[in-house]
This record gives C-alpha cells, structure tokens and sequence, in this order.
C-alpha cells in the first residue's frame, strides 16, 4: 500500500498570508507513460463533504480559486494557498489514485492566526 | 446537475447487516467508475471500495473485504454498498464519489451528501 504522509497535522496562517501544506507518498505515483502523477487535493468542512481542488498534482478543478495550487512529483507534492481567505479555514487532504488501495493522508487543519 | 444522494444509513448492532444506496443524476452514471469512501467520527478519510464503469470489476479495502459488497444498477442509475458482518469500527459516515474521468484511477470531483452508519449495541 501507498501510505501518504501529511504536515504539518495542523498550521495556523494570518489572512492574507500563504499557507503551505506538504504531502509526502511512500512510493512514487508518477506514472512514466504519460508522465502525470496520480495525486489529488481535497477540501473538507465541517458537516460537508470533501471537495476536489487539485487533480494529476497541478490541475485545478473548475471553479477553484486560483490562490489555491498545487505543485511536486514523484513522492513529494505542497499545496499552496497563496493568500489565505477566512473561507479557507477547513481540513486539507491529498490523495493518491495511482494504485489500489486508493489511499489519503492523515489531514491538515488549517486555521485563522 | 451532477449530484449524488445516499441513502441507507442507520443504527445497527455488531454482526448485523445493512445496504448503502446512491442515486446519481446529471451525468452518464453507466459510463462512469464509482467509489465509496468513509470517514469515521472526528478521523480522516478512508476508500472502502471501487466498481468499474461495467459493474464487472471490484476492489475493496482490505479492512473490508469479505463483509462489504460494492454493485451497481445501470438501469436506475444507483450504486450500492451491501455491508455484513458490521463491527464498531465500521461506524462512519460513508460517501459515495464520482471520478472525474471515467475509471476508478481517477481524483474523485463529485461527492454524495455521507449516509450516517452507526454500530453500537
């Protein structure tokens, strides 16, 4: 299984301010045939379903605010909110579909300094 | 719109048994891989079980394999997640989720609203 490692578990960010969030897998998920990486981010809020922001590492989902991206490849893959809004508040997951058991990490919390 | 509405959920006693259903709409829901993915009480998230487009493939979670059965209802445009055998750690809220392209190796765009499954005595 691929084990995906979030951190930090938890950041506190002043509005305004970036925000990274770093996720490490324990195998790499690019696949060299048509070179993307299988790796997703999600946004989840209280009572509320995930929510797709980032897909093939760097690929934002339509309608996602472009503050928000995502960069690496290979094992070691940050996303990066670049100017930190109050509606950014929320857990932060990334994901790997690269290989079953689709796996994701632990979570990072991302909270208003 | 695209959308996905489970149903099933409830408050079930260990060894009991229980089905999961999620209605699509808006989308072509015979050309699409669907996924369950659960999230137990204040945890992170956990893929459960994945069925091809066709219905002809599955995978599970090993946590889960051989107590849950993923399938699926091209007609009604409905999946389903048959659990047996329910233990406490089962106890989650359970999603069902769409892939953004058509198979299981796929980031997942589109998800239900959770179906609450409770295992408790």
């Amino acid at each position: 299984d691929i084990v995906m490692t979030q951190s930090p578990d938890s950041l506190a960010v002043s509005l305004g301010e970036r925000a990274t969030i770093n996720c490490k897998s324990s195998q790499s998920v690019l696949y060299s045939s048509n070179s993307k990486n299988y790796l997703a981010w999600y946004q989840q809020k209280p009572g509320q379903p995930p929510k797709l922001l980032i897909y093939w590492a760097s690929t934002r989902e339509s309608g996602v605010p472009d503050r928000f991206s995502g960069s690496g490849s290979g094992t070691d893959f940050t996303l990066t909110i670049s100017s930190l809004q109050a509606e950014d508040v929320a857990v932060y997951y990334c994901q790997q579909y690269y290989s079953i058991p689709i796996t994701f990490g632990q979570g990072t919390r991302l909270e208003i300094k | 719109e695209v959308q996905l509405l489970g149903s099933g959920g409830d408050l079930v006693q260990p060894g009991g048994s229980l089905r999961l259903s999620c209605a699509a709409s808006g989308f072509t829901f015979s050309s699409y891989a669907m996924s369950w993915v659960r999230q137990a009480p204040g945890k992170g998230l956990e893929w459960v079980s994945s069925i091809s487009a066709g219905g002809d493939s599955t995978h599970s979670a090993d946590s889960v394999q051989g107590r849950f059965t993923i399938s699926r209802d091209n007609s009604k445009n409905t999946l389903y997640l048959q659990m047996n055998s329910l233990r406490a750690e089962d106890t989650a809220v359970y999603y069902c989720a769409k892939p953004n392209y058509s198979n299981y190796k796929n980031a997942m765009d589109v998800w239900g609203q959770g179906t609450t499954v409770t295992v408790s005595s």
